[in-house]
């Protein structure tokens, strides 16, 4: 059974700072993972889609990685802003199914 | 494109009455789409899946005649939460595939549904 562990679970930094958000995984045989992010009381809002056959993603700011062998992801934030300030999810795919990771909650400060 | 919405966004019910909360792909169709939970604090929990034409799959432990799942259309999916108590309040959020059902697809989300009983 898969599970998906993500650290730290709360992190508060202040704005500017580059920061990396960390997510395992238990199980290799993954088709992809995902990067959500989350308001408080809100949706999810996908950042980023990696598939197992690659490394890494980017969109503007955010920079994913994908370690499969270790069972690893990390996603980098360059520049925080109090905007960014949510909840992060990761999320492995195997056969159909997402598997959720516990979730970074962030709070950048201006 | 890919939107996904549910309807109702939020719903406040007397504890034993049912509650139905509907899942729309509105760009494309869905094979398969699926129902999570989700209480404060906590992460996402997969609480069955829906095939269209046939029925649910649930994860163990969710209680099949309780959370009536159905998917009737390749648009639609429903989830009727049957006689609800106060412990069912949480957070509802459906996800749905495009129809290809490739396991590489990016599963696209509903902005959720907040289910209060009283």
């Amino acid at each position: 059974k898969q599970e998906v562990t993500q650290i730290p679970a709360a992190l508060s930094v202040p704005e500017g700072e580059n920061l990396v958000l960390n997510c395992s995984f238990t199980d290799s045989a993954i088709y992809n993972l995902q990067w959500f992010r989350q308001d408080p009381g809100k949706g999810l809002t996908s950042l980023l889609l990696i598939q197992s056959s690659q490394r890494e993603q980017t969109s503007g700011r955010l920079n994913a990685s994908l370690d499969k062998s270790s069972g690893r992801s990390t996603l980098y934030i360059a520049a925080s802003q109090p905007g960014d300030s949510a909840t992060y999810l990761c999320a492995t795919r195997g056969f159909q199914k997402l598997v959720f990771g516990t979730g970074t909650r962030l709070l950048v400060s201006p | 494109g890919a939107v996904v919405s549910q309807h109702p966004s939020w719903v406040i019910c007397k504890s034993g009455t049912s509650v139905k909360i509907e899942c729309r792909s509105l760009d494309f169709q869905a094979t398969t789409m699926f129902w999570y939970r989700q209480f404060p604090k906590q992460s996402l929990m997969l609480m069955a899946t829906s095939n269209e034409g046939s029925k649910a799959t649930y994860e163990q432990g969710v209680e099949k005649d309780k959370f009536l799942i159905n998917h009737a259309s390749l648009t639609l999916s429903t989830l009727t939460v049957t006689s609800a108590h106060p412990e069912d309040s949480s957070f509802y959020i459906c996800s749905a595939d495009p129809r290809t059902g490739a396991n590489y697809n990016e599963q696209f989300f509903g902005p959720g549904t907040r289910l209060t009983v009283l």
